[in-house]
């Protein structure tokens, strides 16, 4: 079984300032995949950041990266320069190809502060 | 393609009656994910289609819950009997195997059971 845990419900951060996202995951399966989702207010989600298990280096999309931690089975989402539009929901959620589905957290709200 | 798109948005009903959401993916979506979301949480999963084989379905899918993908096209979710527990966002979401984990998600149909 898959298990992703999100400790904190809200964080909030000044716009143009960088901001850390928290994230830990245990699963048995030593192939899976790790993500960060983001879901707007009244909008669909979407994916913002992939990483691999087997890749060592830390995905990389623009302003936003991870730092995966294999053995603390940690994955953390940064968001540099955050600008306004980054306001929203953020889901961290595993995927393996055992079951061939997404397990999602309990998501945190990030507001960013003008 | 304009995404994957849900109908209805938003569904009120009474409890006891019966509902059915309709999903369209990306066309050339083979899977077919549905979620359920109620509000603060993260999505739960509920049943997936590769094609139009249902390959998996969530224990939280009680034999009041059925879904369709006839023809590996477009999916029907059909709750009977509503409880006032049946209420929350129904998402739906395809993706290509290939591509694994990375979904493409809709707006939802928000199902109120009065």
């Amino acid at each position: 079984a898959q298990t992703v845990t999100q400790s904190q419900p809200e964080m909030s951060v000044q716009e143009a300032e960088t901001v850390t996202l928290s994230c830990t995951y245990d699963t048995s399966e030593s192939d899976y995949y790790l993500f960060w989702y983001k879901q707007p207010p009244s909008r669909q989600m979407i994916l913002v950041i992939r990483q691999e298990a087997y890749k060592q280096q830390n995905a990389t999309e623009n302003r936003f990266s991870v730092n995966f931690q294999k053995a603390a089975k940690s994955f953390s989402l940064k968001i540099s320069d955050s600008q306004l539009g980054d306001a929203a929901m953020y889901f961290c959620a595993s995927f393996t190809g055992a079951n061939s589905k997404l397990t999602f957290g309990k998501g945190i709200t990030l507001s960013v502060r003008p | 393609d304009t995404g994957v798109s849900q109908d209805p948005r938003h569904k009120i009903t009474k409890r006891g009656q019966n509902v059915t959401f309709r999903c369209d993916p990306i066309s050339e979506h083979n899977r077919l994910y549905w979620y359920r979301q109620t509000l603060g949480q993260g999505p739960e999963f509920l049943t997936y289609f590769q094609n139009e084989a249902q390959l998996e379905k969530s224990r939280l899918l009680s034999d009041r819950f059925s879904a369709e993908r006839p023809k590996g096209s477009f999916s029907t979710l059909e709750i009977q009997r509503t409880e006032q527990g049946d209420s929350a966002m129904y998402l739906c979401a395809s993706s290509l195997s290939a591509a694994p984990g990375e979904l493409f998600f809709g707006e939802g149909s928000r199902l109120t059971v009065l």
